[in-house]
């Protein structure tokens, strides 16, 4: 069975330092990974993937995520954190019909 | 270019009613969509997928169903709302390919009563 796991419930940084957000995962077969950003009463929002290819995929809003097979992680980051990133950031991993969410990390980028 | 509705956005509900949340999507054909529940702004549980009209798969046993009766609309019912059923319901949509994002509606936000 596939799966994600966010080992955080909660991630603070200052405004300007960088971030990391943490994601592994479980995966029979070739993984397919996805982060999403999701605003208070909102739905959520793809901000990038890895299919295959360059370890290291840019997304929206400067955010990269770095693919590592050997520790099967797929860490989110940002090389400076905004007040304006503070939202729920959640790992995905896709399956041929099936597509599951981590339970999330809350991000709080402190002023 | 395509869009995804949702509605009700708000409901309130009592125990033991009925349930119909709906959701369409606009500019694109065949569609895999997906209804998950978020409780208490948290984790997503994967409730139902579906490939195809008339094509649901479920993935959690409970009270609730859904349907496709049409390419592009997929709805969620219950006959008789739990406690346990307020959440915040969010439906999706991607291309058949399975390295596609979903695209999310804005969500349902159900509290029973």
């Amino acid at each position: 069975a596939q799966s994600v796991a966010q080992p955080e419930d909660q991630v603070n940084v200052a405004e300007g330092n960088p971030l990391t957000v943490k994601c592994t995962y479980s995966v029979s077969g070739n993984p397919y990974l996805f982060w999403y950003v999701q605003y208070p009463n909102r739905g959520l929002q793809f901000l990038l993937k890895y299919i295959t290819g360059d370890n290291l995929v840019k997304g929206s809003y400067g955010f990269e995520a770095e693919f590592n097979k050997s520790q099967t992680s797929f860490h989110l980051k940002k090389p400076s954190a905004l007040v304006s990133d503070s939202a729920l950031y959640f790992c995905a991993v896709s399956g041929t019909y099936k597509y599951i969410f981590g339970t999330g990390t809350r991000l709080k980028v402190l002023a | 270019s395509q869009t995804i509705h949702q509605w009700p956005a708000t409901l309130v509900q009592p125990v033991g009613s009925p349930l119909s949340l709906e959701c369409t999507v606009e500019g694109t054909s065949n569609p895999n969509l997906y209804w998950y529940r978020q409780a208490a702004g948290r984790g997503l549980q994967l409730l139902f997928y579906s490939v195809g009209i008339g094509q649901i798969s479920s993935e959690v046993p409970q009270n609730l169903s859904a349907s496709r009766p049409q390419d592009r609309q997929f709805i969620l019912s219950s006959k008789k709302l739990l406690l346990s059923d307020s959440g915040f319901y969010l439906c999706a949509w991607r291309w058949t390919p399975n390295t596609g994002e979903l695209f999310f509606g804005e969500g349902s936000r159900l509290t029973v009563l």
